[in-house]
């Protein structure tokens, strides 16, 4: 069964680089099938999307998150990679990783299954 | 970016009562439209891809219908565990964007 688990600081201080890991088990990372995403909650709040990587490195970023996101993969220990620079307190969220599936001649896509998610708190 | 307006924001019901979650694209989506739960403290949940194909192993009360900008979420008879706050995404456009979501409480 595929598993996803994020890992990283849960204090990111204002203007830093907050960086986080999703470790992926059960599962090839490597899958032509997959893409896998970033998606975040601030506390009480809704979803955003942040990004998705494809194991070959094609990416996809949210628009409004470019300037600062860099999401990366590591198919030799299957983990994908985001950081984002600059932070704020805006930035403090739940950050999830999930499995992006997106069927090639219908693009159809959707997340699943998810992490369990991490909370980062942007603070001094 | 696309926006999507969920409806209601919350709601109560009971045990077995039959719930309509609805959501609205700002443009059309055709079918590129998801649903997804979550309970509190926990991951969201795929329920329905596709705007009405259910996900593998999401027990069948659940159904989604709708194409183009308007999509409904519907459980056929509300169980325990069903409440939680439901989300729709599309996955039409980059943003990929959510609905507000919908909270499903007991009554």
């Amino acid at each position: 069964q595929l598993q996803l688990q994020e890992s990283g600081p849960g204090l990111v201080k204002p203007s830093e680089t907050l960086s986080l890991t999703c470790t992926v088990s059960g599962g090839s990372i490597s899958s032509s099938d997959y893409y896998w995403g970033w998606i975040r909650q601030p506390p009480g709040k809704g979803l955003e999307w942040i990004g998705s990587i494809y194991y070959s490195g094609r990416s996809y970023y949210n628009p409004s998150l470019t300037s600062r996101v860099t999401i990366s993969v590591d198919t030799s220990k299957t983990q994908i990679s985001l950081k984002l620079s600059s932070v704020t307190a805006a930035d403090t969220a739940v950050y999830y990783c999930a499995r992006h599936s997106w069927q090639q001649v219908s693009r159809e896509n959707w997340f699943d299954p998810w992490g369990q998610g991490t909370l980062v708190t942007v603070s001094s | 970016d696309i926006q999507m307006t969920q409806s209601p924001s919350s709601l109560s019901a009971s045990v077995g009562d039959r719930v309509t979650i609805t959501c609205r694209a700002s443009q059309t989506i055709s079918n590129y439209l998801n649903w997804y739960q979550q309970r509190p403290g926990k991951a969201p949940k795929l329920l329905i891809y596709a705007a009405s194909r259910l996900q593998s192993g999401v027990p069948s009360r659940f159904g989604g219908s709708g194409s183009g900008t308007d999509f409904t979420l519907t459980i056929t008879s509300l169980q325990p565990e069903d409440f939680a706050t439901y989300f729709c995404q599309q996955t039409y456009s980059n943003p990929w964007t959510f609905g507000q979501g919908t909270n499903v409480e007991i009554k």
